[in-house]
Formats: structure tokens, sequence, C-alpha cells
């Protein structure tokens, strides 16, 4: 099984300041079609988890521009650009190379 | 607008089955251009992946699951439903039923959610 680790696993944020996670797999999840297999998803409290980016850097439909993604192989991160209020939650990292497994989550609230 | 909606008992006993349904409302199971999943988080903890079903019947299972658990299409209800065997306390958890849309190229995620429900395995 591909494991998958989050750092931090908590983080406090302040409001429009930026705020980065990272997201590191036991193989890489580079496939032979040039894409990585890593998707980002946030729970929010209370709520399901909803997809934000897909295939490493790719924003899902409706989500806003201050989320990016970046990174290949092993290494990704998830980034804020300016942290809203509405961002708390749980934010997983999943890859999709083989048998999807997922990050233990990273908890995002307001300082 | 596509949605997705669980349901199934609250509460099984261990050794029996746990069977839950997804019915699916804004879009067709028949729909080759998707597949239908199920996922589950255990109290306090991550997400686990269970596995999908598409509506020619092909299907993926975590190999951790695998001999437990069958997925299963009814395209005539536009449901899909998961059968997971010989419970245990271990398999108390939400359960997530999910839509795997693809994006541009193609590529398949989570897009779409259930609410999620609960299902705890005690005597």
């Amino acid at each position: 099984d591909i494991v998958m680790t989050q750092s931090p696993l908590s983080l406090p944020v302040t409001p429009g300041e930026p705020a980065s996670i990272s997201c590191r797999s036991s193989q890489s999840l580079l496939h032979s079609d040039g894409y990585n297999y890593l998707d980002w998803y946030l729970q929010k409290p209370g709520q399901s988890p909803q997809i934000l980016i897909y295939m490493g850097s790719n924003r899902a439909s409706g989500v806003p521009d201050r989320f990016s993604g970046s990174g290949s192989g092993t290494d990704f991160t998830l980034k804020i650009s300016r942290v809203e209020a509405e961002d708390v939650g749980v934010y997983f990292c999943m890859q999709a190379l083989q048998t999807r497994t997922f990050g233990p989550g990273t908890k995002v609230d307001i300082k | 607008q596509v949605q997705l909606q669980e349901s199934g008992p609250g509460l099984v006993k261990p050794s029996e089955t746990l069977s839950l349904t997804c019915t699916v409302s804004g879009v067709s199971v028949s729909s080759g251009s998707y597949y239908w999943s199920w996922i589950r988080q255990p109290p306090g903890k991550g997400l686990e992946w269970i596995g999908y079903v598409h509506y020619s019947g092909s299907t993926n299972y975590n190999p951790s699951l695998k001999s437990r658990v069958t997925i299963s299409v009814d395209t005539s209800k536009n449901q899909f439903s998961l059968k997971v065997n010989s419970v245990t306390a271990a398999d108390t958890a939400v359960y997530y039923c999910a839509r795997l849309g693809s994006g541009d190229p193609l590529y398949y995620f989570m897009d779409v959610w259930g609410k999620g429900t609960t299902v705890t395995v005690s005597s």
C-alpha cells in the first residue's frame, strides 16, 4: 500500500494570511501518462468531504483560486493564498495511483 | 443538481451483514461517464476508500476489505449498494457514497458526496 503522510497535523491560521500543507507519499505518484495521481479534499465541520484539487495541481470546478496545488513524485503542497474563515476544516490528501489511500488529515482552524 | 443520499440500518450486530444503499438523483447511474464509490470514516479517524462499481457491473475493491465487501448497482432504482459481511466493531464508521467523475484529461475523483450515514456495530 502507498502510505500518505501530512504535515502539520494541526494548523492555526490567521484570516488574510497564507497557509501551506505538505503531503508526502511512500512511492512516487507520477504515472506513466505524466500526471501525478494526487488529490486534495476538504472536510468542513459537520460536512462530507469536497474535492479541491485533482492531479496534483488542477482546481476542481467552483473552487476559489486562492487554493493551489503543486508538487510531483512524492512531495506535494496545498497552498491557500489568503485564508478565509470558511476555509476551516480538515484537509486530506489522497493518492489515486493504486488502491486509493488518504493522508491522516490536517486540521485547520482560526487562531 | 446531482445529489446522493445514503440509507440503511444505523445499528448492526457483530458477525452480521451491513447493508447500505445510495440513492442518486440528478444523474443516471447508467451513465458510462461515472463510477460509484463508497468511503468510510471511523469515529475520530481518517478516511478509508472501500471500492467502486460501474453501471456495467465492473467493480474495484480495497484489498483489505475485498473478501467481505460487495458493491452493486440497480439501474432500475437509480441506486447502488454496499454490503459488508461478518462485521466487527472495527467496521463502525460514517459511510459515505460518492460519485467518481472525471476532469480534463480523463481522471477520476470524488466530485459529489452524500452526507454520510453512521453505522454502529454492537450487540
